[in-house]
């Protein structure tokens, strides 16, 4: 199985970047695209899509948030961080099954 | 427009059958794959298991002796299968779309199960 890391917790003050770190025990490129996702979730909420493949915005999400990386280790950004940015984010493999790491709170200081 | 949305009991006694159903509409799932995943209070996300479009399975493999996903698509639903249940398998139970490389787009809101005597 493909394990993800993230660390568990992040704070941040409003109109600063926050910076998430995923990092995978394997590769999960395949033929040029990372098979790489994130999620927002907000408590009482179903997770929400950010970012597919790595890199690339998902449908309606701001440009606030990009995506980058490759191979195992990956990276998620938010810039300039809102008041509202504040929830769990998950990023999610889908080179082999599919796995999540264990979530990445987002707090203000 | 998009929507799914997953039905159930929210109370299993241990050791019993967990019955899941999950109806989608404005798309079909013979175009779409379709994911479970569950996440237990205050825990992460955990995949359980995807039927593809065509109607193949695949299971996390913790999970595989438990689990059977199904579909019915001409009702447009996708219906989830565990036995065997423990107090541990207490969790909010989503189902969710995926389109071909791009995650998981559309999920639904969202069942509570409780695992209890």
């Amino acid at each position: 199985d493909i394990v993800l890391t993230q660390s568990p917790a992040l704070a941040v003050s409003l109109g600063q970047r926050a910076t998430i770190s995923c990092k995978t025990n394997q590769n999960v490129d395949y033929y040029g695209n990372s098979y790489m996702h994130w999620y927002q979730q907000k408590p009482g909420q179903q997770p929400k899509l950010l970012i597919y493949l790595a890199s690339n915005l998902a449908s309606g999400i701001p440009a606030r948030f990009s995506g980058r990386g490759s191979g195992t280790d990956f990276t998620l950004t938010i810039d300039p961080v809102e008041a509202d940015d504040t929830a769990t984010y998950y990023c999610q493999q889908s080179r082999n099954l599919r796995t999540f790491g264990g979530g990445t709170k987002l707090e203000l200081k | 427009q998009v929507q799914l949305k997953e039905s159930g009991p929210g109370l299993v006694q241990p050791s019993q059958t967990l019955s899941l159903t999950c109806t989608v509409a404005g798309f079909s799932l013979t175009s779409y794959n379709v994911h479970w995943v569950r996440q237990p209070p205050g825990k992460g996300l955990e995949w359980m298991g995807v039927i593809w479009n065509t109607g193949g399975t695949r299971y996390n493999s913790a999970l595989k002796s438990r689990l059977s996903i199904s579909k019915d698509t001409s009702k447009s639903q996708v219906f989830l299968k565990m036995n065997s249940l423990q107090t541990e398998d207490t969790a909010t139970y989503y189902c969710a779309r995926e389109s071909p490389r791009t995650g998981s787009d559309y999920w639904g809101q969202g069942v509570m199960v409780t695992v209890s005597s």
